[in-house]
């Protein structure tokens, strides 16, 4: 079975600085994608950053960039000069190629900026 | 931009009546979903649907039953309500492997 684990429930970062949301994941899959969801307070559940597992270079977005560590299953979530706008929960995915639709989530950090 | 328009934003049932909830999507995906999101708990997979008529329980059907009648439109039915059931659902729509685009929600209360 296949398993996300968000190790911080919540996290808090002063405006301008930097962040990052840890992420673990588990399976035996090898080609497999990745996803950071963003879903601030209530509001529509959009996407932030996608990996393709076959790819080694690091996602980038903006001010959004991700460490991805393959071997140990390890897709953490960085976020560069911090903005108010950036309340919001963080959940964490994954879906393996060939098998159902099914998006495995983790629990979700709620991360905060403060001014 | 992918629309996913989820009929209500905010419902209030009583126990034991059946409940709709509506899901329309505008770009033509061939996967629709269904979760319930609760606090701590994470967003849980209900149900989904590869293409019409067709759906696949996801990791708690119970107490739920869904309809794809038109590609478009992907409907959540609460057989008889309960107060267990009451919850955020959020509709997703995707193409194959694709990210989900996600509903604003529907926040459900059964008193």
């Amino acid at each position: 079975a296949q398993t996300v684990t968000q190790s911080q429930p919540e996290m808090s970062v002063q405006e301008a600085e930097t962040v990052t949301l840890s992420c673990t994941y588990d399976t035996s899959e090898s080609n497999y994608y990745l996803f950071w969801y963003k879903q601030p307070p209530s509001r529509q559940m959009i996407l932030v950053i996608r990996q393709e597992a076959y790819k080694q270079q690091n996602a980038t977005e903006n001010r959004f960039s991700v460490n991805f560590q393959k071997a140990a299953k390890s897709f953490s979530l960085k976020i560069s000069d911090s903005q108010l706008g950036d309340t919001a929960m963080y959940f964490c995915a994954f879906i393996y190629q060939g098998g159902s639709e099914k998006l495995v989530f983790g629990k979700g950090t709620k991360l905060t900026v403060n001014p | 931009d992918v629309k996913v328009t989820q009929s209500s934003r905010y419902l209030v049932k009583r126990t034991g009546e059946k409940v709709f909830l509506e899901c329309v999507q505008d770009m033509d995906h061939e996967n629709m979903f269904w979760y319930r999101q609760d606090p701590g708990l994470g967003l849980r997979l209900i149900y989904f649907s590869y293409d019409v008529k067709m759906k696949e329980k996801g990791d708690i059907p119970e107490g739920y039953s869904v309809s794809r009648e038109k590609k478009e439109r992907f409907s959540l039915i609460l057989e008889s309500a309960s107060t267990n059931q009451t919850s955020m659902y959020l509709c997703a729509s995707s193409r194959p492997y694709q990210p989900q685009h996600f509903g604003d929600g529907t926040r459900l209360s059964i008193l």
